[in-house]
């Protein structure tokens, strides 16, 4: 069973705080993706990396980095938190497109972060 | 660039009535197109696909969608729900590099006993 694992459902962090996300995949895909879920905004891509220590900017990447240095493993690191990043984080994997045309991402859970 | 709109935010339907939950996008490019479900409190995970071929595609739960290239559409269809269909629904499509899966705003669906 294909599965993407994200190391916390809930986390509650202060302001000004340096704050990991941890996301590792069993599924050897070279994509993984993080995103996060607003409401009426659905999901936004922060980074995505599409193989170990390569990452691409998504549309949102600004108070975010990220490290890939493992293929099963893509972090998201919140620098200096904030308020406005109180949000939902879904991380994704999938393999690149193939021959037969595109494939299906898979999600974690979900950690849900709250910055006060 | 690609991008994804779902018109509909909020769907309420009784329950075995019919649904239709409208996805629109834009491309110049050759795309595949997604619907993903997210049920309360989970992830996001895949109910079914356009990549080529037939352009009706089905999902092992009884919903259905149609890709048409003229009307730039891939509307989601169920003859008649379910309480258990209660859940967010996403439209998305491929970026043009890297994979980049692309995804609509999405739309709640509530089921009415």
């Amino acid at each position: 069973d294909v599965k993407v694992t994200q190391s916390s459902r809930y986390l509650v962090k202060r302001t000004g705080e340096k704050v990991f996300l941890e996301c590792v995949q069993d599924m050897d895909h070279e994509n993984m993706f993080w995103y996060r879920q607003d409401p009426g905004l659905g999901l936004r891509l922060i980074y995505f990396s599409y193989d170990v220590k390569m990452k691409e900017k998504g549309d949102i990447p600004e108070g975010y980095s990220v490290s890939r240095e493992k293929k099963e493993r893509f972090s998201l690191i919140l620098e200096s938190a904030s308020t406005n990043q109180t949000s939902m984080y879904l991380c994704a994997s999938k393999s690149p497109r193939g021959a037969q045309g595109d494939t299906e991402a898979f999600f974690g859970q979900g950690t849900r972060l709250t910055v006060v | 660039a690609q991008s994804v709109t779902q018109l509909d935010s909020q769907v309420p339907v009784f329950e075995e009535a019919p649904v239709e939950l409208r996805c629109n996008y834009s491309s110049s490019v050759s795309v595949y197109l997604f619907w993903y479900v997210q049920y309360p409190n989970q992830g996001l995970q895949l109910l079914l696909k356009y990549l080529s071929g037939s352009t009706l595609v089905e999902s092992i739960n009884g919903f259905e969608a149609e890709f048409n290239k003229s009307q730039t559409s891939f509307h989601l269809r169920k003859p008649s729900v379910h309480i258990s269909d209660t859940a967010e629904y996403f439209c998305a499509t491929q970026g043009a590099s890297y994979d980049k899966v692309i995804f609509g705003p999405g739309t709640s669906l509530s089921v009415i006993p």
